[in-house]
């Protein structure tokens, strides 16, 4: 398995607050994704990292912000949580090494109140 | 439009029972495809991918999958499904070079039967 762990695992917060997920990996693959997943809409694509301090929007982007300040390391930011971001966020790490296939971590479960 | 379908939401088989999961994409460059599978509470396992050459794909777990250009389509199988195999299923497209772009389908959940 892909050296990926995400942090925390499970987590509850009351909507308005600020909430930072993390992405760690051990691979030194240049990519990292952030995701979404919610029943019927499979999993969504929120923003990606090419880089150390590169990174781009995804599909559903509004209201997360990222960073990535070192390879192994890319953070997911809720500025304010709301109700409709209670989800589980995956974050993926894929690299020219892997032909692009896309490792997936264990997944964040997010509930906001 | 770039995009993905599996038009089965939920399908139940018997241990022991083939099985086809159907895929089809939508892409206007070269596809990459994939299949992953998550059972419950876990994160996402690559069960196999077709990036050229044979278009029969064999991948973990006693799976294969078909790449039919002409049908746009990406079928995964197995002939004889275990227990162990109920899990939700996730056909994905992307292409080379583009890795931001991988489109999920919404993924079909697989119920085995004793």
């Amino acid at each position: 398995d892909a050296g990926i762990t995400q942090s925390p695992r499970h987590k509850v917060t009351e909507t308005g607050t600020p909430v930072t997920l993390r992405c760690h990996q051990t691979e030194n693959h240049r990519y990292m994704y952030w995701y979404r997943q919610d029943p019927g809409h499979g999993l969504r694509l929120i923003h990606y990292s090419y880089g150390v301090k590169d990174t781009d929007k995804g599909e559903v982007s509004d209201g997360y912000s990222v960073s990535r300040s070192k390879t192994e390391d890319f953070l997911l930011t809720l500025e304010s949580a709301t109700s409709s971001q209670t989800s589980v966020y995956f974050c993926a790490i894929s690299d020219s090494s892997s032909q692009e296939t896309q490792y997936f971590g264990p997944g964040t479960r997010l509930l906001v109140l | 439009a770039q995009s993905v379908t599996q038009p089965d939401i939920h399908i139940t088989v018997s241990e022991g029972a083939s099985l086809e999961l159907r895929c089809n994409y939508s892409y206007g460059a070269t596809p990459y495809l994939f299949w992953y599978v998550q059972s419950p509470g876990q994160g996402l396992q690559l069960l196999l991918k077709y990036f050229s050459g044979d278009t029969l794909v064999q991948g973990i777990k006693g799976f294969e999958a078909e790449f039919k250009r002409s049908q746009s389509s990406f079928n995964l199988r197995k002939p004889s499904v275990h227990w162990s195999d109920a899990a939700e299923y996730f056909c994905a497209v992307g292409a080379r070079y583009n890795t931001d772009k991988l489109i999920f389908g919404t993924g079909t959940r697989l119920q085995v039967f004793p």
